[in-house]
């Protein structure tokens, strides 16, 4: 089955720089990347996804880029700001089996 | 107006007792899913359901038992409660398969 890894496990920045969290995926059938953000309390919430027959894909300040041959995808958040402080998920699912496998989470803390 | 709700938020429990979580979804989506956040954050599923259709049982112990009334809502009910069933369930919905997931805001089960 699906494995995916994510790091890092926790990531602090300064308000204004960007940061990127990297994730790696183990089945090359998969084709739909998503990524969550989990607030303290929250559920997670989608951010931002993309398939696998896109390179990369922008909203705003944040963007995710898709590597199929190495299988790893990243997220790049650009002029971080203190409420971008949150659990980040990435996760892949091959939509045949229609089940979503989530990497371990990246704490990012903003700092003002 | 939430979109995927559960209740309850909060639920204590002793060991050896039955209890159930409710979840409701109003976007018309037609798969839900149950999935388990341990005390690490990491996020796996357990359950999903496609049209009150059972689609994915990922290895649960059967004291857990799903039930989806109509495409809207998806139970979970447990029977015999353990000290290692204490964790946040989060319920979720998409629309057909490689949706995006909207996840409601969770049940933290505390079993002492």
């Amino acid at each position: 089955g699906e494995n995916v890894e994510q790091h890092p496990s926790t990531l602090s920045v300064q308000e204004g720089d960007s940061a990127v969290i990297k994730c790696t995926y183990s089945d090359s059938a998969s084709n739909y990347f998503p990524w969550y953000k989990q607030e303290l309390g929250k559920g997670p919430q989608l951010i931002i996804d993309i398939r696998s027959n896109v390179g990369e894909k922008k909203d705003q300040r944040i963007a995710v880029t898709l590597n199929k041959t190495a299988k790893h995808f990243s997220l790049h958040i650009t002029e971080t700001q203190p409420e971008d402080s949150a659990v980040y998920f990435c996760a892949a699912m091959n939509t045949g089996f229609q089940k979503l496998v989530f990497g371990t989470g990246t704490r990012l803390l903003v700092s003002p | 107006d939430t979109a995927v709700s559960q209740t309850p938020k909060y639920l204590v429990t002793q060991m050896g007792n039955d209890k159930s979580i409710k979840c409701e979804q109003n976007l018309g989506h037609d798969t839900m899913y149950w999935y388990k956040q341990d005390s690490k954050k990491f996020l796996k599923i357990m359950f999903s359901y496609n049209n009150k259709e059972l689609i994915i049982n990922e290895t649960v112990p059967n004291r857990f038992s799903p039930k989806s009334p109509d495409k809207a809502h998806l139970n979970l009910h447990i029977n015999s409660l353990e000290l290692g069933d204490s964790a946040v369930y989060f319920c979720a919905s998409s629309l057909g398969q490689g949706g995006g997931y909207t996840f409601g805001s969770g049940t933290r089960l505390t079993v002492v």
